[in-house]
């Protein structure tokens, strides 16, 4: 079993949408929580950064953890096609001295 | 400013040849660290150097190796290269020596072994 999983989709949906990504997770000691993008042939880059539990807001996107669950989502409000690209969540914990721990990605399509 | 750059951009090799990638980190970022990601896959972590000393090592055998040079840049090394290496090589940048510091990427290098 992954320490990290996540559904690779793809998951399409039309522009406008609220989309729901998720991880689920089997390392309880995780405390850092990130959702990166990556768009075709780019590196991935940074969407949003959560410490332990609750939700954090920025502009269209959602992050919501819940440690009790080994769950986390990324919501994304009002979708646009310029969204369409490969959601991955990555993870790390004091343990393991940082090191992020990434599940394999989540292709979204938004239809115009 | 400049982000992460990587190069090449994209490399094909016959196995057992060896293959030297280069990274430039942000300017003022000290932390350079490596990834492998096969299509269809999340990064794997390889190397991570801060202040040209190696500060972690991933799961992957000794046919890969690294270095940070005093300007910050970096090469990825890896000899005899197998079938599966190829993959999209990914360099990331960030200030300090931890985790904790926020990566950034850039492009990657895409290296195909036939």
């Amino acid at each position: 079993q992954k320490e990290v999983e996540q559904d690779p989709g793809p998951l399409s949906v039309p522009e406008g949408a609220i989309v729901s990504l998720n991880c689920t997770y089997s390392n309880s000691a995780f405390q850092y929580f990130m959702w990166y993008r990556q768009y075709s042939r780019k590196g991935p880059e940074l969407l949003m950064y959560t410490y332990s539990s609750g939700n954090k807001e920025d502009g269209r996107f959602t992050a919501q953890v819940d440690k009790s669950s080994k769950y986390i989502s990324l919501f994304i409000r009002d979708s646009q096609p310029s969204d369409s690209a490969t959601y991955l969540c990555a993870m790390s914990s004091m343990d393991s001295n940082y090191q992020l721990i990434w599940g394999a990605g989540t292709k979204l399509i938004i239809k115009p | 400013d400049a982000g992460v750059t990587q190069s090449p951009t994209h490399l094909i090799k016959t196995r057992g040849q060896h293959v030297t990638l280069r990274c430039s980190p942000i300017s003022g970022h000290k932390s350079v660290s490596w990834y492998q990601q096969v299509l269809g896959q999340g990064p794997q972590f390889i190397f991570q150097y801060y202040e040209k000393e190696e500060r972690g090592r991933g799961n992957f055998p000794d046919r890969f190796s690294a270095r940070q040079f005093p300007n910050y840049s970096s090469e990825l090394n890896v000899n005899a290269l197998l079938l599966g290496d190829s993959a999209l090589y990914l360099c990331a940048s960030s200030t300090g020596a931890t985790f904790q510091e926020t990566q950034y990427f850039g492009p990657g290098t895409r290296l195909l072994v036939l």
